[in-house]
């Protein structure tokens, strides 16, 4: 079955850095975009970041840009957001996703979602 | 940039038809899909590409469009319904960038 799975996240002081990373199986992973979305505390949803199955595409949210970098290792069907400059409005859990199937096109949002990783930006 | 509205909170009696709404103007020319999230879980997703449901996803929850609107709606709504509900659709700049909505908590009485 599919499954993703965060970890990385933590408590971070404002200006400081963080790697997420994420691991996922149960599907063919180069097959699939990937994305990360975040939810701060009693909040709905934000979209972050997502990632083409090849690298060739990649967009992040105007909240992130400049400071957040997505990646992914197709080898160790992995991807990661590495956070810089973080502030206290990054807090919350971070969920990695599967996005869409490139054999399909794209059907709406992400569909298997990881259990999240908490991260606390505060001094 | 564009947003998705949704009411903040929509109540039903047990076994009953509600719907949850979702409006925006991406959502005239993109697909639209809805989230369930219980507290301390993950989204789960229930509907996506407008109508079609996921395996799994009990045949009660349904979606629809019309014009900048979106609707979920649960045919006979039970205790374990009550959830948050977020709907999601991409932007309308181009850019193909995600939007979610800020979410209904739908109470079952």
């Amino acid at each position: 079955q599919v499954q993703v799975v965060e970890s990385g996240g933590g408590l971070v002081k404002p200006g400081g850095s963080l790697r997420l990373s994420c691991t996922a199986s149960g599907f063919t992973f180069i097959d699939y975009y990937m994305t990360w979305i975040r939810q701060a505390p009693g909040k709905g949803p934000e979209w972050v970041a997502y990632i083409s199955n090849n690298d060739l595409y990649i967009k992040y949210a105007d909240s992130v840009k400049g400071r957040f970098t997505i990646s992914r290792d197709n080898a160790k069907n992995s991807v990661f957001l590495e956070m810089n400059s973080l502030r206290a409005e990054d807090t919350g859990v971070y969920y990695c996703a599967r996005y869409y199937n490139i054999l399909n096109g794209y059907q709406g949002g992400p569909d298997y979602w990881g259990q999240g990783t908490l991260v606390t930006v505060s001094a | 940039s564009s947003e998705l509205t949704q009411d903040p909170a929509v109540s039903v009696a047990l076994g009953q038809i509600v719907s949850i709404t979702c409006q925006g103007d991406s959502l005239i020319s993109n697909y639209a899909s809805w989230y369930q999230q219980k507290p301390g879980q993950a989204p789960t997703l229930i509907i996506y590409a407008t109508n079609r449901r996921p395996s799994g996803i009990p045949d009660r929850f349904s979606g629809s469009t019309s014009g900048n609107t979106a609707s979920l709606t649960i045919s006979g709504a039970q205790a374990e319904d009550e959830a948050d509900y977020y709907c999601n659709s991409r932007d309308t700049s181009g850019d193909f960038l995600e939007l979610f909505g800020g979410g209904t908590r739908l109470t079952v009485l």
